[in-house]
């Protein structure tokens, strides 16, 4: 079983829709959870992070922590075309990062 | 503020060529670095990581190398490049411990012909 699980699946979603995105992980010794944007040829960037299990808001952006059931979700509100990219979640302990494959979003206008 | 160089952000090398990448990190001192590939369907493979000067850490045999001549520099190397070595390359830094994750390069794109 792989450490961390994402279903790289495209998503499509028209303008102003909400974007929902997960993953889930088998290892109960992560300790931040993170999620980053990449845009096409570009290096990934960090969106959000967080440590504990709940959520956490910054504008459009809602990371959600499972602690329990070691699964993170990702959603975005009001959705632009602008936000087409790749979403890839990212989990670490003991200053490593273990990465999901990726999830290709394309917010149609 | 902190910046990170990532050079060249294409190139095209025959198999059998040796293969030289290299970033630098600006406005911080002592960074973790990390070196990244990413193909498709697959994710983000960590390749090697360095913690100091002249420390470097392997985490898959390959056809690669890394090295940390200096404190904000980082090269990945190859003598042979291989079909299977191209792909999306990323470098990342960090400072400490991850509370603020990586910060990424830009990336080079390689395709070995």
């Amino acid at each position: 079983q792989k450490e961390v699980e994402q279903d790289p699946g495209p998503l499509s979603v028209p303008e102003g829709a909400i974007v929902s995105l997960n993953c889930t992980y088998s290892n109960s010794a992560f300790q931040y959870f993170m999620w980053y944007r990449q845009y096409s040829r570009k290096g990934p960037e960090l969106l959000m992070y967080t440590y504990s299990s709940g959520n956490k808001e910054d504008g459009r952006f809602t990371a959600q922590v499972d602690k329990s059931s070691k699964y993170i979700s990702l959603f975005i509100r009001d959705s632009q075309p602008s936000d087409s990219a790749t979403y890839l979640c990212a989990m670490g302990r003991n200053n490593r990062l273990a990465f999901g494959k990726g999830n290709q979003v394309v917010v149609i206008p | 503020s902190q910046t990170i160089h990532q050079w060249p952000a294409t190139l095209v090398q025959p198999v059998g060529s040796p293969l030289s990448l290299e970033c630098t990190v600006e406005g911080t001192s002592n960074p973790n670095l990390y070196w990244y590939r990413q193909a498709a369907g697959r994710g983000l493979q960590l390749l090697f990581y360095s913690v100091g000067i002249g420390q470097i850490s392997s985490e898959v045999p390959q056809n690669l190398s890394a090295s940390r001549p200096q404190d904000r520099q980082f090269i990945l190397s190859s003598k042979k490049l291989l079909l299977s070595d191209s792909g999306f390359y990323l470098c990342a830094w960090s400072v400490g411990g991850i509370d603020y994750g990586y910060t990424f390069g830009s990336g080079t794109r390689l395709t070995v012909v």
